[in-house]
């Protein structure tokens, strides 16, 4: 089944730029996606791209995608402190249902004000 | 747009009890997931709902938990008897069929001591 993996922790200053990096083990996937999740809160849908697109730009957020490594990253530019919080990279798996994400174990961002 | 409701948002219980959490996800969202979120790690799917009907419940352990969403929108979570290892964070999510994107509830945070 569909593998996902993340660094833990990434800590930036205010105003810096924050990439936060994930891989994934299905090639198969369509669409890939970054959620966020606040202290005590459920997850948010913060983007995603399709499988097809290198890039896509949403605001502050540019979500890369490198098909060939498997790798997608999220960048978040000029960071703010209200983004402190856990990102997760969610892929579609392949279990017996449709429509079903694995998430990787999430990226804690800190922001230094 | 109302989100996906999920009651109670803590429960402490003792091992050996019984625990039942509710959901009650966005109006016509056809498709219901129960995840349970472990400290530290991403949420990982216990079952999927389509209606009324159970797509994948493949992942739940069967010789304790239970689900159902007997009228295809509001569905309940029961853990009989509780373990230790059942501390968690349950997310429920719903979304529209086909559709990745789901919208995720605070969810119910488990404590078994």
């Amino acid at each position: 089944g569909e593998d996902v993996e993340q660094s833990l922790f990434l800590s930036v200053r205010e105003g810096d730029s924050s990439v936060i990096n994930c891989t994934y083990t299905d090639s198969s996937s369509t669409y890939l996606y970054w959620y966020k999740q606040e202290p005590g809160a459920g997850l948010q849908l913060l983007t995603y791209i399709f499988s097809n697109m290198d890039m896509k730009q949403d605001q502050r957020l540019t979500v890369l995608l490198n098909k060939k490594d498997k790798h997608l990253s999220l960048r978040i530019a000029d960071t703010q402190t209200g983004d402190s919080a856990i990102y997760f990279c969610a892929a579609p798996s392949s279990g017996a249902g449709s429509y079903q994400l694995t998430f990787g174990k999430g990226t804690k961002l800190s922001v230094i004000p | 747009e109302a989100g996906v409701a999920q009651s109670p948002r803590y429960k402490i219980i003792e091992k050996r009890q019984s625990v039942a959490f509710w959901c009650n996800p966005i109006s016509g969202h056809a498709t219901l997931y129960w995840y349970q979120q472990i400290l530290g790690q991403g949420p990982k799917l216990l079952i999927q709902f389509q209606n009324n009907g159970v797509v994948d419940d493949s992942q739940l352990p069967k010789d304790r938990f239970s689900a159902e969403r007997l009228k295809g929108v509001d569905s309940t979570l029961k853990i009989q008897p509780a373990k230790l290892e059942d501390s968690a964070v349950y997310l429920c999510a719903s979304s529209f069929t086909g559709d990745y994107g789901y919208t995720f509830g605070s969810g119910t945070r488990l404590t078994v001591v």
